[in-house]
């Protein structure tokens, strides 16, 4: 069936620690994976995004690892801030004319001062 | 930066109401997304849509809802009679030619 799960619902980390949110994804023929935050009352914003062809991505304090073998992605937040607490999403888009996203769980990550 | 606008942010209904929930995705995007979100729970697909028409949609988007682009900037979900449990947030997002996707910021609808 389609899933794509997280291995931590929750994520405390000390401000300036490095956080590491793993996603696990099921469909093998996804050609493309986004992670979002989510706070509260309002909608997914794009962190950083990563194509099938690729295993790792930065971007500004942010890293995406893919690893299609066992279908684990992961996100890397370094110098882990406030402002960057919420709640994560993996996504992954089925390859198919529509393009759905499929969600994951999301994890919730708090960030203590 | 461009941005999907979604109206209203707050819905109250009564159930077996109508709804419907406006959108004004990016102007140049093409690909047009309803997704919704039970409070606490991940973001789920609805349906997808692209050339005036639906491209694939999920179990939840039965004969209740239906989708419209009317006049080439807005994007419409309605549910015909609402339920208890369509109570969530309603995002759409929409997407052009590349891998963007852009989300508004989500209607939240409440049926008592």
């Amino acid at each position: 069936g389609e899933s794509v799960g997280l291995h931590l619902p929750t994520l405390s980390v000390q401000e300036g620690d490095n956080s590491i949110i793993n996603c696990a994804y099921s469909n093998s023929a996804s050609d493309y994976f986004i992670w979002y935050k989510q706070e509260s009352g309002k909608g997914p914003q794009f962190i950083i995004d990563i194509r099938s062809n690729m295993d790792k991505r930065q971007g500004q304090r942010v890293t995406v690892l893919l690893n299609k073998t066992v279908k684990h992605l992961s996100l890397q937040i370094a110098a882990t801030q406030p402002g960057d607490s919420a709640v994560y999403f993996c996504a992954e888009r089925y390859y198919n004319q529509g393009g759905k996203l499929i969600f994951g769980q999301g994890t919730e990550l708090s960030v203590k001062p | 930066e461009p941005e999907v606008t979604q109206t209203p942010s707050h819905q109250v209904t009564q159930m077996g109401q109508e709804v419907i929930l406006r959108c004004v995705p990016i102007s140049n995007h093409l690909y047009f997304y309803w997704y919704r979100q039970i409070l606490g729970q991940k973001v789920e697909f609805l349906v997808s849509f692209y050339n005036n028409e639906i491209s694939e949609k999920s179990e939840i988007f039965d004969d209740q809802f239906s989708v419209e682009r009317p006049d080439g900037s807005n994007f419409t979900l309605k549910i015909r009679s609402t339920k208890l449990e369509d109570s969530a947030m309603y995002f759409c997002a929409s997407r052009g030619t590349g891998d963007g996707y852009t989300f508004g910021s989500g209607t939240r609808l409440t049926v008592v």
